[in-house]
């Protein structure tokens, strides 16, 4: 699976957006791009995901560039809630058989 | 619908000790993970299920073996439990097939002390 790159932390105020960045440029074409996060002693939670094109669900959006070497997570009126460690994973869809690769990710912090 | 349990959620062992960490899933999935975390890094994948009747060998397998029960359990057993493996353990379990997202969906995380 391509290796990704996050900046370590990003700080953001509650209310305002936040952008979280995401480099892959060795992403192959049949790779997805997937957010986890990890709230503070909890499980990983899915957030979202998508191949070329961008997404959007009731948690957040995801911009990915055309060329698909970089991709952003949007979070579009953070709360104190979200803070979290953010993972930005690429993987290819192998059924049972993935092994989710999960870096240090990036710890957001939203202040009051 | 509890999704993926755990149990116990915390743990101490002695050196040399044994002990099992249990998992469950009520999402009908297929495929079933065990990761574990140590402080400030990343989750490794310590064993997986594909589908019921099959484990496969993760990252960082050794000391631990694995039972899939049957599509809803997997276990998680250390044999012989050494200070290296004090870490939180997480399962997950992912549908293979179907409408919608296949994602990894996880539990609550087993956290383990050894002495």
């Amino acid at each position: 699976d391509a290796k990704t790159t996050q900046p370590p932390s990003m700080d953001c105020a509650e209310g305002r957006a936040a952008n979280l960045p995401c480099n892959h440029s060795t992403i192959s074409g049949n790779e997805y791009v997937y957010w986890y996060r990890q709230i503070h002693s909890q499980g990983p939670q899915y957030i979202i995901h998508g191949l070329k094109n961008n997404e959007t669900n009731e948690m957040a959006s995801l911009i990915i560039t055309e060329d698909r070497k970089s991709s952003t997570l949007i979070l579009p009126h953070a709360t104190l809630r979200d803070t979290a460690v953010y993972y930005c994973i690429v993987r290819v869809d192998q059924g049972g058989s993935e092994k989710l690769v999960f870096g240090k990710g990036m710890k957001l912090t939203v202040n009051p | 619908n509890a999704g993926v349990t755990q149990t116990p959620k915390f743990q101490v062992l002695k050196t040399g000790q044994s002990m099992t960490l249990q998992c469950a899933q009520d999402m009908n999935h297929n495929s079933m993970y065990w990761y574990r975390q140590d402080p400030g890094m990343g989750l490794r994948l310590i064993y997986y299920s594909a589908s019921e009747g099959t484990t496969d060998k993760g990252e960082v397998p050794n000391g631990y073996n694995v039972s899939r029960l049957n599509k809803r359990e997997f276990s998680l057993r250390l044999e012989s439990a050494a200070p290296s493996q004090t870490s939180v353990y997480f399962c997950a379990s992912k549908r293979t097939s179907g409408v919608g997202v296949l994602a990894q969906y996880f539990g609550p995380g087993t956290r383990l002390l050894v002495l």
